[in-house]
């Protein structure tokens, strides 16, 4: 069955710098988002992804996120300058408009030190 | 806005009982309505979805959900739990009159604990 893929699953960073997280969408979707979660808080909704450009974003991205999908698979969402708030796990998931069902991928952990 | 509500932080059950993980949920048009699970360390995976048509919806591993216009609820369900099902249950929903957009609003998650 085909699925959600994210690398790397953990992601250490210091402040301030620069990261970029990655996710490979199901194959045929056509729709992407990026989600995060705060530990023992609720999934929160960041930005969906639509023919090559952003068709929603929440009051969460600001203008130290991006969104990209670089080649024919690949899905990103970069963080300018990372903040100790920016600690979280983010999910990709993907869904083929038809359905509306969004598979999700098993995460990212991001720790901001 | 659209919004969601998961009363019960922790659901216990014992294994061979029926359980329900209760779901209210708020949005302006018609609701596209989602349970997902999260296991340990894992990502969210789908169980189940409400669009249109029987109110009473079947998904995976024997959940299923009952879709109440009137209360707002959308209530998972299983008639046995097993204590393989001890998870944390994640409602969701969407409004499915305005296609583009297509965010889910999350609740905050019920954590369902079966006793053996």
């Amino acid at each position: 069955e085909p699925e959600v893929t994210q690398t790397p699953s953990h992601q250490v960073t210091q402040m301030g710098q620069e990261v970029i997280l990655r996710c490979v969408p199901i194959s045929n979707h056509l729709y992407f988002y990026w989600y995060r979660q705060i530990l023992g808080q609720k999934v929160e909704f960041l930005v969906s992804f639509y023919n090559n450009e952003i068709s929603e974003k929440s009051e969460i991205f600001d203008d130290q996120f991006s969104v990209e999908r670089p080649d024919g698979s690949n899905f990103t969402l970069k963080i300018r300058s990372t903040k100790l708030e920016d600690s979280a796990m983010y999910f990709c998931a993907s869904s083929d408009g038809g359905t509306d069902t969004q598979y999700f991928g098993p995460g990212t952990r991001l720790t901001v030190l | 806005a659209q919004s969601v509500a998961q009363p019960e932080d922790q659901v216990n059950v014992a294994e061979g009982n029926p359980l329900t993980v209760k779901c209210t949920y708020s949005v302006s048009g018609n609701p596209y309505l989602f349970w997902y699970v999260q296991y340990p360390n894992r990502g969210l995976q789908f169980l189940l979805k409400y669009i249109t048509g029987d109110n009473l919806v079947k998904g995976s591993y024997g959940f299923e959900a009952e879709f109440n216009k009137s209360q707002t609820s959308f209530h998972l369900k299983k008639p046995s739990a097993l204590v393989s099902d001890s998870a944390l249950y994640f409602c969701a929903v969407r409004d499915g009159v305005d296609m583009g957009r297509r965010a889910l609003t999350f609740g905050s998650g019920t954590r369902l604990q079966v006793q053996p």
